[in-house]
């Protein structure tokens, strides 16, 4: 059964640039597409962009500009990047399998823009 | 952007009774070619990422109880809980996936009564 894990940083500053890892266990990273959504407290949901294991991205126009999506089929990972943060870019961030539909997701990460 | 506007915001239902939460896309999400709606439903329960319910407006996701249903086409659509449980209390969400960027509806919150 295919588990995904988001990691890194909970706190960024900002204007700076926020850095998360999406691991997935049981199962190869390979021949899916995958995803990352956010969540803002108490809010709902927002999807930031997909990845195919090709490489091949794509991004919400909303975030575009800020948005680096990602992967490295050697460590069964993928990763977002997102630029020039602001205290709006609070959220818990999810990373999923993206079939059209998201399913499965990780846990979540809360990420908070603060000084 | 297709917009997905969800309704009630809110709804309190009796245990074992059902419940009906509705969708609406701003514009079609059925693929002619296929005859499929790009149309996912989703439950999520406090401190938990979403899980995924229903596919195609109406596929129930493997090991999802079969009092959960989903119905429509084109715009309109419905999740139906047949017989609300204690464990159903969560906050549900509709999403299409019929055009770049995929939006969600704002959430129904569900409650026992």
């Amino acid at each position: 059964q295919v588990q995904l894990q988001e990691s890194g940083p909970g706190l960024v500053k900002p204007s700076e640039t926020l850095s998360l890892t999406c691991t997935v266990s049981g199962g190869s990273i390979s021949s899916y597409s995958w995803s990352w959504i956010r969540q803002p407290p108490g809010k709902g949901l927002e999807w930031i962009g997909y990845i195919y294991d090709s490489g091949s991205t794509n991004y919400n126009p909303s975030l575009k500009s800020r948005v680096t999506i990602s992967i490295d089929t050697s460590k069964n990972q993928f990763s977002l990047k997102l630029s020039s943060v602001t205290a709006a870019d609070t959220a818990v961030y999810y990373c999923a399998r993206w079939d059209g539909y998201f399913q499965p997701w990780g846990q979540g990460t809360l990420v908070t823009v603060s000084s | 952007d297709i917009v997905m506007t969800q309704s009630p915001d809110s709804l309190a239902v009796s245990l074992g009774e059902r419940a009906t939460i509705n969708c609406k896309s701003s514009q079609s999400v059925l693929f002619g070619s296929n005859r499929r709606n790009y149309l996912g439903w989703y439950q999520q329960k406090p401190g938990q990422p979403p899980k995924l319910l229903i596919y195609w407006a109406s596929t129930r996701e493997s090991g999802v109880p079969d009092r959960f249903s989903g119905s429509g086409s084109g715009t309109d659509f419905t999740l139906t809980i047949s017989s609300l449980q204690a464990e159903d209390v969560a906050v549900y969400y509709c999403q299409q996936y019929y055009s770049t960027p995929y939006t969600f509806g704002q959430g129904t919150k569900l409650e026992i009564k």
